[in-house]
C-alpha cells in the first residue's frame, strides 16, 4: 500500500520551459512534505519542502503547491535547465514522527 | 565540509557471506536512518536511531541488523544476504523533522 506516488516515471522538458512534477498522497495525517533531487551514482538532495499550514513555497526556480483537499502536491520548476535533469522524489512525513515516505520518483530530462 | 560518507560505495558479497556497509557523518545529527532502495522504487525505511535509541521497520527482515557505536558512525550488518538483498543501500542524517534528512553517496550491493 503505497502511501505516496509519482504516477509519471518520466517526463522530457525542454529547456526554458516549466517542468511540473506530480504527487499524491493517501495518508491524511500526513503534515510536511519535501522533495528531493538525484543524481546518477549520488544521492537524494533535498531541494524544497513544504508545511501542511502552507499552500505554496517558493524557492528561486522551484516552487512547491500543496493541495490538502485533494492530497496533492506539485513542483515547478521554472525555466527549466539542463542540469535539472534529475530522478525527483516526493516525500512526507506526519507530525509524530522524523521517518519519511518516499514516492518512486520521477525522471526528468530537460533537453536543449 | 560536513557531510555524510558512505563505505564502500560499491560493495559485492556472495550469497550467504555477512556484509557490513558503514555511515559516518560531521554533521553532528542525532537522527541517523538506514533505507534499501531497489531499481525504479522508493527508498525504504530500515532503522532509524534516534541518539542510540534504535527503532527498527516492522517489515524489515531479522538479516538486517545495525548499530550505533557513537554519533558520528552507523553500521549495516546484512548477516546471510540473499540475491534479493541486491540494492542500493543509503545513510541519511537529520536534527529534526523540518530540517530535512541528509543523505550519503550510498554504497550499492551486489550479491553473487
Amino acid at each position: 500500500d503505497q502511501q505516496v506516488k509519482q504516477n509519471s516515471p518520466s517526463l522530457s522538458v525542454q529547456e526554458g520551459r516549466i517542468s511540473i512534477l506530480n504527487c499524491d498522497y493517501t495518508n491524511s495525517m500526513f503534515d510536511y512534505f519535501l522533495w528531493y533531487k538525484k543524481y546518477p551514482a549520488e544521492g537524494p538532495t533535498f531541494l524544497i519542502s513544504i508545511s501542511s499550514i502552507k499552500d505554496k513555497n517558493e524557492d528561486g526556480r522551484f516552487t512547491v503547491f500543496l493541495n490538502k483537499s485533494a492530497k496533492h502536491l506539485s513542483l515547478h520548476i521554472v525555466p527549466s535547465q539542463p542540469g535539472d535533469s534529475a530522478v525527483y522524489f516526493c516525500a512526507a512525513s506526519d507530525y509524530n514522527t522524523d521517518k519519511l515516505i518516499f514516492g518512486t520518483g520521477t525522471r526528468l530530462q530537460v533537453f536543449p | 565540509d560536513a557531510m555524510v560518507i558512505q563505505n564502500p560505495r560499491y560493495q559485492v558479497t556472495q550469497f550467504g557471506k555477512p556484509v557490513t556497509l558503514s555511515c559516518s557523518q560531521t554533521l553532528n545529527h542525532n537522527v541517523m536512518y538506514w533505507y534499501q532502495q531497489k531499481s525504479s522504487q522508493a527508498p525504504k525505511l530500515l532503522f532509524h536511531y534516534y541518539d542510540k535509541d534504535f527503532n527498527n521497520e516492522a517489515d524489515t527482515p531479522d538479516n538486517f541488523q545495525s548499530r550505533r557505536p557513537n554519533t558520528s558512525f552507523c553500521f549495516l550488518d546484512i548477516r546471510s544476504p540473499g540475491l534479493g538483498d541486491a540494492a542500493m543501500y543509503l545513510c541519511a542524517t537529520s536534527r529534526g523533522r523540518e530540517s530535512g534528512q541528509f543523505f550519503g553517496p550510498g554504497t550499492r550491493l551486489t550479491v553473487l
